[in-house]
């Protein structure tokens, strides 16, 4: 199936931990990104690559670090995780101004 | 701060009915507005998307109406059902592809 697809879908863990989410697609996508969907369901953009290139990085704490390894994956890695890091995160990629199309989510539990 | 204002927060109608959503904008550097519909559990999926040269269009029974000098725009489902039932983004794009969300309208179609 063609889409966007990250792993895992929950992750429960204890704060101080160190994390990581996976993300990859195969539409074929030039751009990938990051948000975040907090409590409220306020859905915020962290990061954007395209090409493997930060194009945008708003203001996120630097324990949250992004690693694209080709066009196709973008990663998410957390450092230290805190009890406000609880959220969902979504991946979702686009073709270079294109409408982002979206992951399913990883549901993150810092306890 | 608020790019896209969005509202009501939750809405509920009977079946048949025509729950109209709304979203205001400032930037006017923003070239694209899409909508997403989101299930519970489930990533957002674009449900339909306007650029600011038209002032309405349709897909199946949901419509963008959008007035470009009032910096607004609407999403209007016709023949509303219960599986319509689900939180709906606006969401303002510019081409960079930086995409900011409304605070997501929760719908609830009743049988």
């Amino acid at each position: 199936d063609t889409a966007v697809s990250q792993t895992p879908k929950y992750l429960v863990t204890q704060m101080g931990n160190d994390k990581s989410i996976k993300c990859e697609q195969n539409l074929g996508h030039d751009t990938m990104y990051w948000y975040k969907q907090d409590s409220k369901k306020f859905l915020k953009i962290m990061f954007s690559y395209n090409n493997k290139e930060l194009i945008i990085n708003e203001t996120v704490p630097n324990r949250f670090s992004p690693k694209s390894p080709d066009k196709a994956h973008l990663n998410l890695h957390i450092n230290s995780l805190e009890l406000g890091d609880s959220a969902v995160y979504f991946c979702a990629s686009s073709q270079r101004d294109g409408i982002p199309f979206f992951g399913q989510g990883t549901r993150l539990t810092v306890v | 701060q608020q790019q896209v204002k969005q509202s009501p927060q939750s809405l509920i109608v009977q079946k048949g009915g025509i729950p109209i959503i709304n979203c205001a904008y400032e930037n006017t550097a923003f070239d694209y507005f899409p909508w997403y519909q989101q299930f519970p559990g489930k990533g957002p999926a674009l449900l339909i998307a306007i650029r600011p040269d038209v002032s309405e269009k349709k897909e199946g029974r949901f419509t963008i109406s959008f007035n470009k000098s009032a910096k607004q725009f609407s999403l209007h489902i016709m023949d509303s059902q219960p599986g319509d039932s689900a939180t709906y983004f606006c969401a303002s794009q510019t081409g960079a592809n930086n995409l900011f969300f409304g605070t997501g309208t929760r719908l609830t179609v009743i049988p």
